[in-house]
């Protein structure tokens, strides 16, 4: 596509259950982010996915916590068990990787626990 | 270690007055980027600076990267309403990149 594509653009969910969201980067991009951004506050590094390497899981927060890509495309962001303190914008990027490259976000998903 | 502060992190400016966020680090920075995030949209990439003391300019933003490479600036010109959002440095670490925490631009027309 022209750009990253995130899904779905809202979510509201009850304490308790799990949620995954999804990330379609833009094609040939072969690097990958997820960032967290609380309401009014900066971009917080979650996970970094680099070609066929072993992601970069530095930034999850907690166990509840897990990602995945197939490959160079899609990505999944999974939070198990959800607390409220999980309510925020999650944005992707990708970029060509390999380097200093921009990022190209996505227009996020803005996750709400009740 | 991996954070950058910026300052200042609010700024209200009257349409027409110029706007200056700034960017430090307390280890010499590879690089660094400049985005900005309109209110209620994602951050957009303007700019990346490599060379120690590198001016750059894009019409009425000027970007610097400090000669010891521990510092960044973007300066706006005669703000317009459009420049309203968030002004976000970012350095690289291991190609992943760290964010700074902002700094929020409101401009009244």
């Amino acid at each position: 596509g022209a750009g990253v594509s995130q899904s779905p653009s809202n979510k509201v969910t009850e304490k308790g259950k799990d949620v995954e969201l999804r990330c379609d980067p833009i094609s040939g991009h072969t690097a990958l982010y997820w960032y967290r951004q609380r309401l009014g506050q900066g971009l917080e590094f979650l996970i970094y996915f680099q070609g066929n390497s072993a992601p970069d899981k530095s930034g999850l927060p907690s166990d509840r916590f897990s990602a995945e890509r197939t490959g160079e495309s899609v990505s999944t962001l999974t939070i198990q068990r959800t607390q409220q303190e999980d309510s925020a914008v999650y944005l992707c990027a990708s970029s060509f990787g390999q380097g200093s490259e921009k990022l190209f976000f996505g227009s996020g998903t803005q996750l709400s626990v009740l | 270690g991996q954070q950058v502060m910026q300052i200042p992190q609010y700024q209200h400016v009257q349409e027409g007055e110029d706007f200056t966020t700034y960017c430090n680090s307390s280890t010499t920075l590879s690089n660094i980027q400049w985005y900005k995030q309109r209110p209620g949209g994602h951050p957009v990439f303007l700019i990346q600076l490599v060379k120690s003391g590198e001016v750059k300019k894009q019409k009425r933003l000027t970007f610097q990267f400090g000669e010891a490479k521990k510092n960044s600036s973007l300066h706006i010109t005669a703000t317009q309403t459009t420049d309203v959002g968030t002004y976000f440095c970012a350095r690289p670490n291991f190609n992943k990149f760290y964010f700074g925490s902002g700094t929020k631009l409101n401009v009244k027309p």
